[in-house]
């Protein structure tokens, strides 16, 4: 399965909504995750099974779609959530992620 | 604290091995899969290999079959990637995750990482 997001980047200001998509290849039902990450540290889970928000993480993150369709949204951008966004599907294995969508200060 | 700590990445020749640790703390390793996800320099995500949580079930990823062998020790609370016959392109941070599970679904997810450790594969 092909994992593909869009953008591939984007700038935005603090307090921007911000929308990242990630297409499937195949239907994928809601076998999706987002993860974040910022530079020389661990990717970390927001979203899984395509729109549980996991714990501790910020409501401002939400996730939605199903089948081959799915967006990641932060409603309104904080200093901290500049970094670097990654899809992945478990609908078989391998997984595979997206390519990342890079999100910089505008 | 749930914590996964990652070791034994470094420098080696091409056709080399190395053997990559991760010792899992704060939680009960046996009760979950884990897997092995890497990072080459500058590129995205890829996913590895995973193990069940008795190790009777293993996948990996194409690029890495013969080659690697992922294994685990419940009793140590350590999870092992052996890596044989390193290319250049095995180069990377390795990372160690444990998987989760949405309840009630087989809807998995990486829910804890390691820091990582770094592979460097050069002559």
């Amino acid at each position: 399965i092909q994992m593909t997001q869009s953008p591939s980047s984007l700038s935005a200001s603090v307090g921007d909504r911000v929308t990242i998509t990630c297409r499937a290849s195949q239907s994928i039902n809601t076998y999706l995750n987002w993860y974040q990450q910022k530079p020389g540290r661990a990717p970390n889970l927001l979203i899984y099974a395509a729109s549980n928000l996991q714990s501790g993480v910020p409501s401002r993150f939400s996730g939605s779609g199903s089948g081959t369709d799915f967006t990641l949204t932060i409603s309104s951008l904080q200093p901290e959530d500049f970094a670097t966004y990654y899809c992945q599907e478990s609908y078989t294995t391998p997984v595979t992620f997206g390519q990342g969508t890079k999100v910089e200060v505008k | 604290e749930v914590q996964l700590v990652e070791s034994g990445g470094g420098l080696v020749q091409p056709g080399g091995s190395l053997r990559l640790s991760c010792v899992a703390s704060g939680f009960t390793l046996s009760s979950y899969w884990m897997c092995w996800v890497r990072q080459a320099p500058g590129k995205g995500l890829e996913w590895v290999a995973n193990i069940k949580q008795d190790g009777s079930d293993k996948y990996f990823v194409d690029s890495v079959k013969g080659r690697f062998t992922i294994s685990r020790d419940n009793a140590k609370s350590s999870l092992y990637l052996q890596m044989n016959s390193l290319r250049v392109e095995d180069t990377a941070v390795y990372y160690c995750a444990r998987v989760g599970l949405a309840a009630g679904t087989d809807k998995y997810y990486m829910d804890v990482w390691g820091k990582g450790t770094t592979v460097t594969v050069s002559s």
